[in-house]
């Protein structure tokens, strides 16, 4: 599976839009790029996910660059609850090894 | 629909004791997964499933072991507690690959002293 790099830490203002950045250059053309948050002493939950478009949902957008090497997710108007360590993953969509592996990710603190 | 449950919630061991992490899915979904969590650190695969009958050992198996005898519940088994046990363990649960996403239980919190 390709690498990720997440930065460590991002501030937000309450209110505004949270961009986080991921960087993925290795990806491979069959490999998705999802995203996950751990909110503070919980299970991971699942974000979003997407191959080469854009793509947007409840919860927030994802922006793919066109030659995939590096994606933004974006929560367009942050909320303390979206205080949490945000997983950038990318993984093939049959994705034979059956597994998701997480990196450091990176740990958002959304602030009043 | 309560997803995936994990129990119990919290555990201290003592070491070379064992016991058995609980985890069961009502969503019908046939694969499920056991990490682990240090602390400040991301999840780790301890063992994986993909069906009933069916197990597979992941990045960390050592020291544990797993069953499915159905397609609900999934146990994780500890033998010989180790201090290096000490997590916080997640099980979760996908259709299929998990091309949709993952369902994560809440954790089981372990401390091996």
């Amino acid at each position: 599976d390709a690498k990720t790099t997440q930065p460590p830490s991002m501030d937000c203002a309450e209110g505004r839009a949270a961009n986080l950045p991921c960087n993925h250059s290795t990806i491979s053309g069959n490999e998705y790029v999802y995203w996950y948050r751990q909110i503070h002493s919980q299970g991971p939950q699942y974000i979003i996910h997407g191959l080469k478009n854009n793509e947007t949902n409840e919860m927030a957008s994802l922006i793919i660059t066109e030659d995939r090497k590096s994606s933004t997710l974006i929560l367009p108007h942050a909320t303390l609850r979206d205080t949490a360590v945000y997983y950038c993953i990318v993984r093939p969509g049959n994705n034979a090894g059956n597994m998701l592996t997480f990196g450091g990710g990176t740990r958002l603190m959304v602030k009043p | 629909n309560a997803g995936v449950t994990q129990t119990p919630k919290f555990r201290i061991l003592k070491i070379g004791q064992s016991m058995t992490l609980q985890c069961a899915q009502d969503m019908n979904h046939n694969y499920m997964y056991w990490y682990r969590q240090d602390p400040g650190m991301g999840l780790k695969l301890i063992y994986y499933s993909v069906g009933a009958g069916i197990t597979d050992k992941g990045e960390v198996p050592n020291g544990y072991n797993v069953s499915r005898s159905t397609t609900e519940d999934f146990p994780l088994r500890l033998e010989l507690a180790a201090p290096s046990q000490t997590s916080v363990y997640f099980c979760a649960s996908s259709y299929d690959r998990g091309v949709y996403g993952y369902t994560f239980g809440s954790g089981t919190r372990l401390t091996v002293v």
